[in-house]
This record gives C-alpha cells, structure tokens and sequence, in this order.
C-alpha cells in the first residue's frame, strides 16, 4: 500500500532536549511538507522540500530543522530552541508538477508532549 | 501570509439534515481553493482541489462550488450521515510553484448524530 508514515504517533521529551520526527513516503512524491498544529488554529507550515537535498523555510521555521537526502524521507527535528514545542505534527507529500493544482497526501500525524 | 477564514467554525446536525459551510480567502492572486476532510484519528483527505470560477466540483453527497471573484468557496453534504462527523479544511496556495505552501483554514467541524 502507498502512502505516508510518521512515527512515532506519540512522543515525550523533556525540555531542552532535541527530537526528531520520522516522516517516510511511498508514493514516489517530489515534494514533502511539515505543518504544526494546535487547538484553535489552522495547519502552520513549517518547512518543505521540493526535491532532495533542497528544503525551504515555511511560516513558522524558527527552533526546527531538517534534512532531504533521500526523496523518501523527511525527517523533522525540534530543537531546544523552539518555544513551545508541544503540538501534533503532520508530514505530507503532493504529486510532481505545478504543486498549487495537486492535492496533498498527509500522514498519520505525532503527538509530541514537551514534559 | 494569506487570510483563509472559515465558518462557522463548528456545527451540529442530525442524520439526514443537509448542510453547507463557508471557506472565504483573498480573491487576488488566486492560484487554487483546496477542500480536505479530517477524521478524528486519521489524516486529512482530499475532497477537492479547485481552480476556475464557478467550478462546481462533486464527490458522492459532498459538493463545493467556487467564486473566485469575491473570494468564497461553499461546501455542501446532502443528507449527512454520521460518517460524515469530520473537521472539514479548506487551503490556498500562495504561489503556484512545484512545492506549495497552503494556508490553511482553521476548520469547520461537523458532528452528525442520529
């Protein structure tokens, strides 16, 4: 089956420690995405990739980092210096070609709980 | 960053009730209106990428239409069933490039009892 996987669903760290977010697809997709979600508010953009090896910073980048080396994987890491890092992350993907017209694959999701 | 608002932000119906929502975004610079339904517990679904005035797009008893002049997407369910209990998200691109950076609405959720 195709698709997207994230893990782990959920997750606990305590504060000023680092984490890393898996996000893995199946679906031979260019593109892949990291949104942030928290109650009250839409999906957030964190970061996304376009292809491997590129990435660029979405609207809310500030205490994130990650890494496109392989077009499969995707992998978002929450630094110590991102404020308030308790939330539920979403990794998704979308088709080559003009991404505005192609609809987006989302994943599972992880909850992350900063203790 | 855009300006997607949705409304109402939640509503309550029962079975066999139809019903429609509201996605309002900027009307320049439009590129796409995306419709997503997000399950508790699973991940958001497309419903619908829309991208011409006066698209009129269907799926089953779930349809959207499209003013791209004024700015506003409706969403419509016929007949809610419970399985139709859902948040539903609309999203527009910023730019049309091969990577797109939505911005997302805050939702509307909708639950459908018996």
């Amino acid at each position: 089956d195709g698709g997207i996987t994230q893990s782990p669903k959920y997750l606990f760290r305590k504060e000023g420690q680092n984490v890393t977010l898996s996000c893995e697809q199946n679906l031979n997709h260019d593109a892949m995405y990291w949104y942030r979600q928290d109650p009250g508010q839409g999906l957030r953009l964190i970061y996304y990739s376009q292809i491997v090896n590129d990435f660029q910073k979405g609207d809310i980048a500030e205490g994130y980092s990650v890494s496109r080396e392989k077009k499969e994987s995707f992998p978002l890491t929450v630094t110590s210096a991102q404020k308030n890092p308790t939330a539920f992350y979403l990794c998704a993907s979308s088709t080559p070609g003009l991404a505005a017209y192609n609809e987006q694959f989302f994943g599972p999701g992880t909850r992350l709980t900063v203790l | 960053i855009l300006n997607v608002e949705q409304s109402p932000q939640s509503l309550h119906v029962q079975e066999g009730d139809s019903t429609n929502f509201t996605c309002s975004f900027p009307s320049s610079n439009f590129y796409a209106l995306h419709w997503y339904r997000w399950e508790t517990a699973k991940s958001p679904e497309a419903l619908f990428v829309m991208t011409l005035n006066g698209d009129e797009k269907k799926k089953g008893r779930i349809s959207a239409t499209l003013n791209t002049k004024e700015g506003y997407s409706y969403l419509y369910i016929k007949g809610s069933q419970p399985e139709d209990s859902a948040t539903y998200l609309c999203a527009e691109p910023v730019a049309p490039g091969t990577a797109s950076k939505l911005t997302f609405g805050t939702g509307t959720r909708l639950q459908v009892t018996l």
